[in-house]
């Protein structure tokens, strides 16, 4: 059974490039979340979906963040335009009920 | 306002030396506190979930326990295979979000 499956697993870009991470959720599960996760600040979380609804997106940091879930099956977060200090190790993960299960991680290094 | 802690930070152990990672929560309407193993590289990893004061979960040399305040996870005779970034969470009632730790990096030497 396939887990959490995030691509790319890695992206290097320049400042002011736009920049899309992809997702895609265990099937069946109802739940997806998006963390970063940076030496700093640990895994904070950016947003969450219910049953492809955003519920909460108070964790985003700027406008310049955004996500969207069009089907059960995938989901994308974007940021445009993008800065150094978003460089950070992005994870999806999903839940059917209280137990979330990650992905692999997408590695961000903007130069 | 809800918060994790988890000490020490990091941890070095022999192999064959047991010891305690602790993790200290504040919360109000506590649903659940979860631990997870975190390799170099990769996503974390499910271990435990724990729903109330008094409640334990083994596995393999693993052994999770909870309080009204803290959890701990006991790891007995450890190798080094099980050298990782040891995660605590918790989630809130009325709320679908994990609050997470910084972690305890433990390293176990041959």
């Amino acid at each position: 059974d396939a887990g959490v499956i995030q691509s790319p697993r890695h992206e290097v870009t320049e400042m002011g490039q736009e920049v899309t991470l992809r997702c895609k959720p265990i099937s069946g599960h109802n739940s997806l979340f998006w963390y970063r996760q940076t030496m700093m600040r640990g895994l904070e979380l950016l947003i969450y979906f219910n049953n492809n609804v955003p519920i909460d997106d108070s964790g985003m940091p700027e406008d310049r963040f955004s996500a969207k879930m069009p089907n059960a099956s995938f989901s994308t977060l974007k940021i445009q335009p993008s800065e150094p200090r978003d460089s950070a190790v992005y994870f999806c993960a999903s839940s059917w009920t209280y137990t979330q299960y990650f992905g692999p991680g997408t590695r961000l290094t903007v130069l | 306002e809800d918060q994790v802690t988890q000490s020490p930070e990091a941890l070095r152990l022999q192999e064959g030396e047991s010891s305690s990672l602790n993790c200290s929560y504040t919360v109000s309407g506590l649903r659940g506190l979860f631990w997870y193993r975190q390799d170099p590289g990769k996503g974390p990893e499910f271990l435990f979930t724990l729903y109330s004061a008094g409640e334990e979960k083994e596995k393999e040399r693993l052994k999770a326990t909870l309080t009204k305040k803290e959890s701990f996870l006991h790891i007995t005779a450890p190798k080094p295979e099980d050298s990782a970034t040891y995660l605590c969470a918790v989630y809130r009632r009325n709320t679908d979000k994990l609050i997470f730790g910084t972690g305890t990096r433990l390293q176990v030497f041959p």
